[in-house]
């Protein structure tokens, strides 16, 4: 069975620094996508960054990028220059190729202080 | 362009009885998916629509049903309910179907069963 984990249940960083989320995930495919998705408190999740698995190179979006160790099925999200703004749930998501599974991690908190 | 909507914001519904939540797309969007969000389980995929279609099912009960209509607009319907369907019950749409399109979730409906 698919699982996703997120470890860190709450992090906390200051503005303007580098925070990185951890994700690990397990599955028997080849080929799959990977997501960051971000709660804000009160607010709609939004998509972060998203990571095809047969792309070796790692995405990024502006502040944010990843580090996809697929052989590890290892998914981290590393934020650049902080905002207050980034405080929010973070949720690492799994979907197969044809999209009939979809698991999510249990969230990251995190808090960016000023 | 408006985002997604979903309606009734906020539910309190009884043991054994039923409920119907409705989510509208962002217009021109074809998929919509439905996600449950407990602070016991997390984040849950439901099920997903396509162009009228079910495509594809989360590990759910036969109690929780859907369907999409022709102008896209999705439905979810939850029978038979029990204490734990008390939830925040996300729906999200995307144009296409699958792990390359981003999907943008709507606010949410906060079901609570007494």
């Amino acid at each position: 069975a698919q699982t996703v984990t997120q470890s860190q249940p709450e992090m906390s960083v200051q503005e303007a620094e580098t925070v990185t989320l951890s994700c690990t995930y397990d599955t028997s495919e080849n080929n799959y996508y990977l997501f960051w998705y971000k709660q804000p408190p009160s607010r709609q999740m939004i998509l972060v960054i998203r990571q095809e698995a047969y792309k070796q190179q790692n995405a990024t979006e502006n502040r944010f990028s990843v580090n996809f160790q697929k052989a590890a099925k290892s998914f981290s999200l590393k934020i650049s220059d902080s905002q207050l703004g980034d405080t929010a749930m973070y949720f690492c998501a799994f979907m197969s190729y044809n999209f009939n599974k979809f698991y999510f991690g249990s969230g990251t908190k995190l808090n960016v202080k000023p | 362009k408006a985002g997604v909507t979903q309606t009734p914001r906020y539910l309190i519904k009884t043991r054994g009885q039923q409920v119907t939540l409705s989510c509208s797309p962002i217009s021109g969007h074809r998929s919509v998916s439905w996600y449950q969000q407990t602070p016991g389980q997390g984040l849950q995929f439901l099920f997903e629509y396509f162009s009228e279609t079910q495509r594809n099912k989360g590990n759910f009960p036969g109690r929780f049903s859907g369907r999409q209509f022709s102008n896209s607009r999705s439905e979810m319907n939850v029978s038979t309910l029990e204490l734990g369907d008390s939830a925040l019950y996300l729906c999200a749409s995307s144009l296409e179907s699958g792990g390359m399109e981003t999907q943008y979730f709507g606010p949410g409906t906060r079901l609570l069963v007494l």
